[in-house]
């Protein structure tokens, strides 16, 4: 069964820094990874989606990398602001029946200090 | 860009009466998804659907159904609601054409609508 787990579980930071969040998932048969941020109250907006063939995307500040073999990818931001404080959440494509489901983790909560 | 909405942003509802979330997007996607988001256990797959009148069990799929009579239009039932069921329901949609799994980022991102928060007394 496949499970995915965040590190750390909140994390606050001075702004301007450089900052990594960590995604671990147990089984390496995926499709993707996708990275979610979540602001409080309301739903998830998509960051970043790596297929399984790739090692990294980048879209401005943020780059996602993805080591399938041992299970791992982390989500880069640079520069941090207070506007990126919310919760990130990563989810795997798991490799099913119909390969449709996302499993998620429980997700990091950001807090950017002005 | 892609717009899922929700019915409602926050429902309060008594133990045992039947209650509908309803979820519409409007980018002709395929699939669709309700998920519900617990503090300390994350986001669950209830049920997802993959093309009208066409639905899969997703994790805990015990004690809702699920309805899609057109492709814009999800709906997640609760047939009599209980107090754990008091949750924040989240649903999502993607492009992904077809039953079967084929790469591309577009067809695979998922989308989510604002959430309804459900409280059931």
């Amino acid at each position: 069964k496949q499970e995915v787990t965040q590190i750390p579980a909140a994390l606050s930071v001075p702004e301007g820094e450089n900052l990594v969040l960590n995604c671990s998932f147990t089984d390496s048969a995926i499709y993707n990874l996708q990275w979610f941020r979540q602001d409080p109250g309301k739903g998830l907006t998509s960051l970043l989606l790596i297929q399984s063939s790739q090692r990294e995307q980048t879209s401005g500040r943020l780059n996602a990398s993805l080591d399938k073999s041992s299970g791992r990818s982390t989500l880069y931001i640079a520069a941090s602001q207070p506007g990126d404080s919310a919760t990130y959440l990563c989810a795997v494509r798991r490799r099913d029946n119909y390969g449709q489901n996302f499993v998620f983790g429980p997700g990091t909560r950001l807090s950017v200090l002005p | 860009d892609v717009k899922v909405t929700q019915s409602s942003r926050y429902l309060v509802k008594r133990t045992g009466e039947k209650v509908f979330l309803e979820c519409v997007q409007d980018m002709d996607h395929e699939n669709m998804f309700w998920y519900r988001q617990d503090p300390g256990l994350g986001l669950r797959l209830i049920y997802f659907s993959y093309d009208v009148k066409m639905k899969e069990k997703g994790d805990i799929p015990e004690g809702y159904s699920v309805s899609r009579e057109k492709k814009e239009r999800f709906s997640l039932i609760l047939e009599s609601a209980s107090t754990n069921q008091t949750s924040m329901y989240l649903c999502a949609s993607s492009l992904f054409r077809g039953r079967y799994w084929r790469e591309g980022r577009e067809a695979d991102t998922q989308y989510f609508g604002p959430g309804t928060r459900l409280t059931v007394l």
